[in-house]
């Protein structure tokens, strides 16, 4: 059975700071991972998907990785901003099915 | 193009009652999957429809959630003698193969309270 773990639950940093969000699975036979956002209120906005014969995937200041063998990946935001403000959650499938398990996010909060 | 859409947004009801919650996904996707977001649960996944398969089930916590998906298309997740304890947020999403992933879409979701 797949788990998905992400810590910290919270993070807070100042404007302009580069910051690594840290997300470990216990499957590693996994076939991606992806990556979302969540504002207050609304529904997950996908950020990146990685498949499992990637490394990383790039998306503007985003960048993601992903390191089978060690069951971790890591989603890197550069020059964060306040917009970044959200909740962060990694979710992997589980086992051959589509279906994603997902750990319970990082919120974000990024200072002025 | 149209994204996938959810409603109503919002629900309140009353211990006891039934609901019906609507998910309509982005047209072509031939999976549609609805998950659960609860305070200190998380994302919960509840059920899996793909294509023409028998739908998998094994997220659904009790028999009184069930789900339907009409013409592979518009899906109804359904609560039946609703408790306080089904209070969360049911979020849809859809997803087709593609470059060989299925890269899930999330809709706004619906918001459930339970009085």
């Amino acid at each position: 059975k797949q788990e998905v773990t992400q810590i910290p639950a919270a993070l807070s940093v100042p404007e302009g700071e580069n910051l690594v969000l840290n997300c470990s699975f216990t499957d590693s036979a996994i076939y991606n991972l992806q990556w979302f956002r969540q504002d207050p209120g609304k529904g997950l906005t996908s950020l990146l998907l990685i498949q499992s014969s990637q490394r990383e995937q790039t998306s503007g200041r985003l960048n993601a990785s992903l390191d089978k063998s060690s069951g971790r990946s890591t989603l890197y935001i550069a020059a964060s901003q306040p917009g970044d403000s959200a909740t962060y959650l990694c979710a992997a499938p589980t086992g051959a099915n589509s279906k994603l398990t997902f750990g319970k996010g990082i919120t974000l909060s990024v200072r002025p | 193009g149209a994204g996938v859409s959810q409603s109503p947004s919002n629900k309140v009801t009353e211990k006891g009652k039934d609901v019906e919650l609507r998910c309509d996904p982005i047209s072509g996707h031939t999976a549609l999957y609805w998950y659960r977001q609860s305070l200190g649960q998380g994302l919960e996944f509840l059920i899996y429809f793909q294509g023409n398969s028998a739908p998998d089930k094994s997220g659904l916590p009790s028999d009184r959630f069930s789900a339907e998906r009409t013409g592979g298309s518009v899906s109804t997740l359904t609560i039946q003698r609703t408790q306080q304890e089904d209070s969360a947020v049911y979020l849809c999403a859809s997803s087709v193969l593609a470059g060989g992933v299925y890269e899930q879409y999330f809709g706004p979701g619906t918001r459930l309270t339970v009085t």
